[in-house]
């Protein structure tokens, strides 16, 4: 069974630039989160999505992050424009749906933003 | 407070000790507990969860849960210096829609 998949797993872009990172759940999971680790910092939560529709999109720092799950199957997170302070590792997790949400990872994309 | 705490470490046992890292949390109605193993530059692995007081062995591995001190610990037995890399505890809650809150986590070294 294929893992939770990310792309890319490297992005480096200016200040002011667009960048858009992709998830692929693991197949027949309906629950979709996206993490993010500043360097020294804990993974933080930034949104559940389950199937398409957001569930809970509390952790999302600003208006310029956007989260999408069309079809409810892979999900993107643009960030646009991107500042220097959105650096870090994103994380994106699935899960099934059930009462432990045993939350399975993904290998990160690092963001670098210049 | 923060919502879930880990002593940082570095935690730094001998080879075939035993590894013990703890966890203390919040909030009162969280329901799952997890410990994610992250080596570095990699993603966090689930290695152990548990739901209800008491222990859980998992191989070398064994995870206790007390919900009234709010407090889970992870046990590693016989440690091999493969186990070294940071542990992450993660709780989630039901609070704010079953969201997953993550510990900074423990540095954990295996001598050889």
């Amino acid at each position: 069974e294929a893992g939770v998949t990310q792309f890319p797993s490297h992005s480096v872009i200016e200040k002011g630039q667009t960048v858009t990172l992709r998830c692929d759940p693991i197949s027949g999971h309906d629950n979709l989160y996206w993490y993010r680790r500043v360097m020294g910092k804990e993974i933080k939560f930034l949104l559940h999505f389950v199937k398409e529709s957001k569930q809970d999109e509390s952790g999302m720092p600003n208006n310029r992050f956007l989260a999408e799950r069309t079809g409810g199957t892979y999900s993107t997170l643009k960030v646009q424009p991107a500042e220097l302070e959105d650096s870090g590792v994103y994380f994106c997790a699935s899960s099934v749906t059930g009462t432990y949400n045993e939350q399975f990872f993904g290998p990160g994309t690092r963001l670098t933003v210049l | 407070q923060k919502e879930v705490e880990q002593n940082s470490g570095p935690l730094s046992v001998p080879e075939g000790a035993i590894a013990s890292l703890n966890c203390t949390y919040s909030d009162r109605v969280s329901q799952s507990f997890f410990w994610y193993r992250q080596y570095s530059g990699k993603s966090p692995e689930l290695i152990m969860s548990i739901y209800s007081n008491g222990d859980k062995e998992d191989g070398r591995f064994t995870a206790q849960l007390n919900k009234a001190s709010q407090y889970v610990s992870l046990l590693i037995r016989d440690s091999q210096p493969s186990d070294s890399a940071t542990y992450l505890c993660a709780v989630t809650t039901p609070t704010g829609g079953f969201k997953t809150i993550f510990g900074a986590g423990t540095r954990l070294f295996v001598k050889a």
